[in-house]
């Protein structure tokens, strides 16, 4: 069964410029959740998506933004580029909602191995 | 809001040392804790989890215990090898949905 896949995985752009990120969640899955990894604020959560629809959203600003499709597979975008947002995004597919209310079950989180942007 | 402190590394053991890493959680409620383990040029990995108190959780020699009176989840390994040299990072989910909080990471390198 294929991993969770992240295109491109290595990407430079210039400040101003705009981004799209990919993720192909494992087959079968239907969340896909977003992620920021930078050695200064570490992992953060940007949003997630379940069938379609976004379902939570971390603080980041508007300029980030991230759809999903009919198949799962989910977007992101940065548009206006600043150098703050040099990071590594990180993918995860599970599932479905994660915890039951009875914290019986738990879909794990697949991470993919992420794209690093570099913003110049 | 929620938050997750762990050590701050790196750690450096021999092979074959006892390993501790620290995480202690702030969060309302009764949150689900996980460790996640980062090897170089890779994604996360779950490497063990614990979903209510007193849970122990483990995997891979690896165990951890939620201790909600403390709230901690400290990762503990009685003896580790060179290829457990990696990035550790404890995180907590909270109701529903699938967003994690994570601690800010430990890197662990392992001397042979």
């Amino acid at each position: 069964k294929a991993g969770v896949t992240q295109t491109p995985r290595y990407l430079i752009k210039t400040r101003g410029q705009q981004v799209t990120l990919s993720c192909s969640p494992i087959s079968g899955h239907r969340s896909v959740s977003w992620y920021q990894q930078t050695p200064g604020q570490g992992l953060q959560f940007l949003f997630e998506y379940f069938s379609e629809t976004q379902r939570n959203k971390g603080n980041f600003p508007g300029r980030f933004s991230g759809r999903q499709f009919s198949n799962s597979r989910s977007e992101m975008n940065v548009s206006t580029l600043e150098l703050g947002d040099s990071a590594l995004y990180l993918c995860a597919s599970s599932l479905a909602g994660g915890l039951t209310r009875d914290f019986g079950t738990y879909n794990e989180q697949f991470f993919g191995p992420g794209t690093r942007l570099t913003v110049l | 809001g929620d938050s997750v402190t762990q050590m701050e590394g790196p750690v450096t053991l021999s092979e074959e040392a006892f390993l501790t890493i620290n995480c202690t959680y702030t969060a309302t409620g009764y949150p689900s804790l996980f460790w996640y383990v980062q090897y170089p040029g890779e994604g996360l990995q779950l490497l063990l989890k614990a979903t209510k108190a007193d849970d122990k959780g483990s995997n891979k020699g690896f165990e951890a215990t939620y201790r909600k009176e403390t709230t901690s989840f400290h990762l503990e390994k009685g003896s580790v090898q060179v290829s457990d040299s990696a990035v550790y990072f404890c995180a907590l989910m909270r109701n529903a949905g699938n967003m994690l909080t994570f601690g800010g990471g430990t890197r662990l390198m392992v001397k042979p």
